[in-house]
Protein backbone atom coordinates (compact mmCIF):
# COMPACT_ATOMS: atom_id res chain seq x y z
CA UNK A 1 0.00 0.00 0.00
CA UNK A 2 1.33 3.22 -0.72
CA UNK A 3 -0.48 5.26 1.65
CA UNK A 4 -1.20 8.85 0.84
CA UNK A 5 0.47 10.64 -2.30
CA UNK A 6 0.64 13.50 -3.09
CA UNK A 7 1.78 15.39 -6.20
CA UNK A 8 3.46 17.57 -7.31
CA UNK A 9 6.37 17.81 -4.12
CA UNK A 10 7.32 21.06 -5.65
CA UNK A 11 6.06 23.91 -7.43
CA UNK A 12 6.76 27.80 -7.87
CA UNK A 13 3.92 29.94 -8.90
CA UNK A 14 3.87 33.56 -9.98
CA UNK A 15 1.10 35.53 -8.52
CA UNK A 16 -2.08 35.10 -10.03
CA UNK A 17 -1.46 31.46 -12.00
CA UNK A 18 -3.81 28.41 -10.78
CA UNK A 19 -2.86 24.97 -9.56
CA UNK A 20 -3.94 22.31 -8.31
CA UNK A 21 -2.85 20.34 -6.02
CA UNK A 22 -3.54 16.13 -6.35
CA UNK A 23 -3.93 14.10 -2.95
CA UNK A 24 -5.22 9.83 -3.16
CA UNK A 25 -5.48 7.37 -0.74
CA UNK A 26 -5.68 3.88 -1.11
CA UNK A 27 -6.81 3.05 2.64
CA UNK A 28 -10.45 3.34 1.63
CA UNK A 29 -10.68 5.66 4.02
CA UNK A 30 -13.78 7.87 3.79
CA UNK A 31 -12.48 11.04 5.75
CA UNK A 32 -10.14 13.42 3.58
CA UNK A 33 -8.23 16.29 4.76
CA UNK A 34 -6.15 19.42 3.19
CA UNK A 35 -3.55 21.14 5.52
CA UNK A 36 -0.79 24.15 5.56
CA UNK A 37 1.96 23.90 7.41
CA UNK A 38 3.69 27.36 8.27
CA UNK A 39 6.59 27.89 10.26
CA UNK A 40 5.27 28.69 14.13
CA UNK A 41 2.12 27.75 13.22
CA UNK A 42 1.66 23.88 13.08
CA UNK A 43 -1.20 22.23 10.74
CA UNK A 44 -4.27 24.67 9.77
CA UNK A 45 -6.77 22.46 8.36
CA UNK A 46 -8.16 24.60 5.30
CA UNK A 47 -11.25 21.96 4.12
CA UNK A 48 -12.05 18.37 4.85
CA UNK A 49 -14.40 15.89 3.06
CA UNK A 50 -16.41 13.60 5.77
CA UNK A 51 -17.05 11.45 2.64
CA UNK A 52 -17.51 10.88 -1.06
CA UNK A 53 -19.29 13.75 -2.34
CA UNK A 54 -19.43 16.12 0.47
CA UNK A 55 -16.70 18.94 1.56
CA UNK A 56 -16.83 21.58 4.09
CA UNK A 57 -14.29 24.55 5.36
CA UNK A 58 -11.96 24.16 7.96
CA UNK A 59 -9.82 27.04 9.69
CA UNK A 60 -8.60 28.99 6.57
CA UNK A 61 -10.43 28.51 3.47
CA UNK A 62 -10.25 31.59 1.69
CA UNK A 63 -8.35 31.58 -1.60
CA UNK A 64 -8.81 27.53 -2.49
CA UNK A 65 -11.59 25.49 -3.63
CA UNK A 66 -11.77 21.80 -2.76
CA UNK A 67 -12.90 18.82 -4.91
CA UNK A 68 -13.69 14.97 -3.19
CA UNK A 69 -13.26 13.61 -6.85
CA UNK A 70 -14.48 9.86 -5.59
CA UNK A 71 -13.81 7.74 -2.31
CA UNK A 72 -9.57 7.83 -3.34
CA UNK A 73 -9.12 11.76 -4.81
CA UNK A 74 -9.34 15.32 -3.29
CA UNK A 75 -7.68 17.81 -5.25
CA UNK A 76 -6.92 21.29 -3.83
CA UNK A 77 -7.39 23.90 -6.43
CA UNK A 78 -5.91 27.50 -6.18
CA UNK A 79 -7.63 29.94 -8.39
CA UNK A 80 -5.36 32.87 -7.96
CA UNK A 81 -1.99 32.13 -6.20
CA UNK A 82 -1.19 34.64 -3.50
CA UNK A 83 2.55 35.12 -2.21
CA UNK A 84 0.66 34.85 1.54
CA UNK A 85 -0.26 30.97 -0.19
CA UNK A 86 3.31 29.80 0.12
CA UNK A 87 3.81 27.19 2.06
CA UNK A 88 3.90 23.59 2.77
CA UNK A 89 0.58 21.44 1.79
CA UNK A 90 -0.90 18.60 3.19
CA UNK A 91 -2.93 15.78 2.58
CA UNK A 92 -4.41 13.28 5.12
CA UNK A 93 -6.98 10.77 5.31
CA UNK A 94 -8.92 8.86 8.27
CA UNK A 95 -10.78 6.45 8.52
CA UNK A 96 -14.25 8.09 10.04
CA UNK A 97 -17.41 8.51 8.72
CA UNK A 98 -19.86 11.36 9.09
CA UNK A 99 -19.65 14.84 10.37
CA UNK A 100 -16.32 14.15 12.53
CA UNK A 101 -13.02 16.28 11.84
CA UNK A 102 -10.83 13.96 13.38
CA UNK A 103 -12.58 12.70 16.93
CA UNK A 104 -10.75 9.35 17.97
CA UNK A 105 -9.55 8.78 14.19
CA UNK A 106 -5.24 8.33 13.61
CA UNK A 107 -4.86 10.88 10.69
CA UNK A 108 -2.32 9.38 8.12
CA UNK A 109 -0.50 12.34 6.25
CA UNK A 110 1.01 12.28 2.65
CA UNK A 111 4.86 13.63 2.37
CA UNK A 112 3.75 17.06 1.35
CA UNK A 113 3.86 20.05 -1.50
CA UNK A 114 5.72 22.65 -1.42
CA UNK A 115 4.23 25.63 -2.76
CA UNK A 116 6.47 28.70 -3.35
CA UNK A 117 4.45 32.01 -4.74
CA UNK A 118 6.66 34.85 -5.93
CA UNK B 1 -12.24 28.90 22.51
CA UNK B 2 -10.21 25.24 21.93
CA UNK B 3 -6.87 26.12 21.87
CA UNK B 4 -3.23 23.92 22.13
CA UNK B 5 -0.24 25.49 23.34
CA UNK B 6 3.34 23.46 22.49
CA UNK B 7 5.28 25.40 25.39
CA UNK B 8 8.95 25.59 23.75
CA UNK B 9 9.71 25.98 19.93
CA UNK B 10 12.75 23.75 19.83
CA UNK B 11 14.61 21.29 22.37
CA UNK B 12 18.04 20.38 22.14
CA UNK B 13 18.90 17.62 23.97
CA UNK B 14 22.44 15.15 24.62
CA UNK B 15 22.25 11.40 22.99
CA UNK B 16 21.02 8.99 25.59
CA UNK B 17 19.39 12.17 28.17
CA UNK B 18 16.18 12.54 29.25
CA UNK B 19 13.52 14.50 27.42
CA UNK B 20 10.09 16.03 27.95
CA UNK B 21 8.06 18.01 25.21
CA UNK B 22 5.51 20.10 26.97
CA UNK B 23 1.78 20.31 25.50
CA UNK B 24 -1.02 21.88 26.75
CA UNK B 25 -4.71 22.19 26.02
CA UNK B 26 -7.41 24.02 27.03
CA UNK B 27 -11.69 23.01 26.60
CA UNK B 28 -14.12 22.51 28.47
CA UNK B 29 -14.71 19.16 27.59
CA UNK B 30 -13.61 15.74 27.09
CA UNK B 31 -10.84 15.58 25.05
CA UNK B 32 -8.87 13.07 22.88
CA UNK B 33 -5.17 14.00 22.84
CA UNK B 34 -2.51 12.76 20.05
CA UNK B 35 1.25 13.42 19.14
CA UNK B 36 2.44 13.56 16.13
CA UNK B 37 6.12 12.89 14.49
CA UNK B 38 7.58 14.27 11.52
CA UNK B 39 10.83 13.35 10.09
CA UNK B 40 12.64 15.60 7.85
CA UNK B 41 10.93 16.10 4.53
CA UNK B 42 8.25 13.67 5.28
CA UNK B 43 4.83 14.24 6.18
CA UNK B 44 3.33 13.47 9.75
CA UNK B 45 3.17 10.06 11.63
CA UNK B 46 1.21 9.32 14.60
CA UNK B 47 3.52 8.85 17.87
CA UNK B 48 0.90 7.96 20.65
CA UNK B 49 -2.76 9.05 21.82
CA UNK B 50 -4.98 8.95 24.42
CA UNK B 51 -8.55 8.35 24.16
CA UNK B 52 -9.99 6.57 27.45
CA UNK B 53 -8.63 4.33 30.27
CA UNK B 54 -5.12 4.76 32.00
CA UNK B 55 -4.07 8.44 31.65
CA UNK B 56 -0.38 7.02 30.29
CA UNK B 57 0.16 5.73 27.14
CA UNK B 58 3.03 4.35 25.56
CA UNK B 59 4.43 4.04 21.75
CA UNK B 60 6.37 1.64 20.29
CA UNK B 61 10.21 3.21 20.31
CA UNK B 62 9.96 4.61 24.19
CA UNK B 63 7.77 7.64 24.01
CA UNK B 64 5.37 7.93 27.09
CA UNK B 65 2.67 10.68 27.70
CA UNK B 66 0.31 11.24 30.65
CA UNK B 67 -2.68 12.51 30.54
CA UNK B 68 -3.34 15.07 33.13
CA UNK B 69 -7.08 16.40 33.32
CA UNK B 70 -6.14 18.68 36.70
CA UNK B 71 -3.77 20.39 34.55
CA UNK B 72 -5.29 20.29 31.15
CA UNK B 73 -1.76 18.87 29.87
CA UNK B 74 -0.32 16.33 27.61
CA UNK B 75 3.15 15.83 28.05
CA UNK B 76 5.51 14.09 26.10
CA UNK B 77 8.29 12.38 27.43
CA UNK B 78 11.06 9.60 26.90
CA UNK B 79 14.10 8.63 29.79
CA UNK B 80 16.78 8.09 26.78
CA UNK B 81 16.68 9.80 23.38
CA UNK B 82 18.61 8.68 20.45
CA UNK B 83 20.00 10.83 17.34
CA UNK B 84 17.19 9.31 15.31
CA UNK B 85 14.84 11.16 17.14
CA UNK B 86 15.55 14.03 15.78
CA UNK B 87 11.85 15.49 14.42
CA UNK B 88 9.33 18.06 15.13
CA UNK B 89 6.68 17.12 17.29
CA UNK B 90 2.88 18.08 17.18
CA UNK B 91 0.40 17.76 19.77
CA UNK B 92 -3.20 17.60 18.80
CA UNK B 93 -6.53 17.78 20.87
CA UNK B 94 -9.90 16.94 19.06
CA UNK B 95 -12.60 17.63 21.11
CA UNK B 96 -16.56 17.76 20.68
CA UNK B 97 -18.13 20.93 18.55
CA UNK B 98 -21.50 21.46 17.43
CA UNK B 99 -22.46 18.57 14.86
CA UNK B 100 -18.81 16.43 15.19
CA UNK B 101 -15.73 16.90 16.33
CA UNK B 102 -12.72 19.21 16.02
CA UNK B 103 -8.92 18.35 15.81
CA UNK B 104 -6.66 21.18 16.42
CA UNK B 105 -2.66 20.67 15.99
CA UNK B 106 -0.15 22.83 18.18
CA UNK B 107 3.20 24.64 16.71
CA UNK B 108 5.20 22.08 16.92
CA UNK B 109 8.40 21.58 19.09
CA UNK B 110 11.47 20.72 16.97
CA UNK B 111 13.66 18.50 19.05
CA UNK B 112 17.63 18.37 17.98
CA UNK B 113 19.07 15.42 19.58
CA UNK B 114 23.17 15.81 19.53
CA UNK B 115 25.55 13.11 19.52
Amino acid sequence: NAGVTQTPKFQVLKTGQSMTLQCAQDMNHNSMYWYRQDPGMGLRLIYYSASEGTTDKGEVPNGYNVSRLNKREFSLRLESAAPSQTSVYFCASSEGTSQIWGGTDTQYFGPGTRLTVL
Amino acid sequence: AQSVTQLDSQVPVFEEAPVELRCNYSSSVSVYLFWYVQYPNQGLQLLLKYLSGSTLVESINGFEAEFNKSQTSFHLRKPSVHISDTAEYFCAVSDVYTGGFKTIFGAGTRLFVKA
